[in-house]
């Protein structure tokens, strides 16, 4: 089984659509993040959540917005989408904030692609 | 505040060479430190990972001691493999904060 799986693993839409990435974890951490990699390999946080509460909210648009239903589960939305936000997006999950115990468990990816 | 500066890549090498990668760090106190591999196409992996001063970490090879007195935790392998392609990135653990990320290219 997937420890952390993403879906859509690739998506690619014009610029002005409103989109949306899913991520789910079986691991029973209670942390989730989201991280954007741009096309020069450089990895930033962009979102932490603890226990669906929001922990970490890095300097990104208001136009991303991360919702968690329950602490399995952190979802990535993105409004009025623009050529900048191509990059790949990876979810992760740690037992605990900032991973004092089992550290990070990263998803695959998603390749988002505005055109 | 706390970052990590990795040296920029890309790194080509021969297969059997030996790999050093830099990392240093600002950090208040002795944060965990960790490395991490992407292979192409897929996510992050924790490849080896010191929690105290003067701490080795090691796997598949690699190894990085942490070393407080020159704030680094640099990256070595004695013989490379052409399997050990990949991107590495050095972590800090107080904040997840990644360096930029070193791409490795070793060529039979």
């Amino acid at each position: 089984d997937t420890a952390v799986s993403q879906t859509p693993k690739y998506l690619v839409t014009q610029m002005g659509n409103d989109k949306s990435i899913k991520c789910e974890q079986n691991l029973g951490h209670d942390t989730m993040y989201w991280y954007k990699q741009d096309s020069k390999k450089f990895l930033k946080i962009m979102f932490s959540y603890n226990n669906k509460e929001l922990i970490i909210n890095e300097t990104v648009p208001n136009r991303f917005s991360p919702k968690s239903p329950d602490k399995a589960h952190l979802n990535l939305h993105i409004n009025s989408l623009e050529l900048g936000d191509s990059a790949v997006y990876f979810c992760a999950s740690s037992q605990d904030l900032f991973g004092t115990g089992s550290l990070y468990t990263f998803g695959s990816g998603t390749r988002l692609t505005v055109v | 505040g706390n970052s990590v500066t990795q040296m920029e890549g890309p790194v080509t090498l021969s297969e059997e060479a030996f790999l050093t990668i830099n990392c240093t760090y600002t950090a208040t106190g002795y944060p965990s430190l960790f490395w991490y591999v992407q292979y192409p196409g897929e996510g992050l992996q924790l490849l080896l990972k010191a929690t105290k001063a003067d701490d080795k970490g090691s796997n598949k090879g690699f190894e990085a001691t942490y070393r407080k007195e020159t704030t680094s935790f640099h990256l070595e392998k004695g013989s490379v493999q052409v399997s050990d392609s990949a991107v590495y990135f050095c972590a800090l653990k107080s904040d997840m904060r990644f360096g930029a990320g070193t791409r490795l290219t070793v060529k039979p």
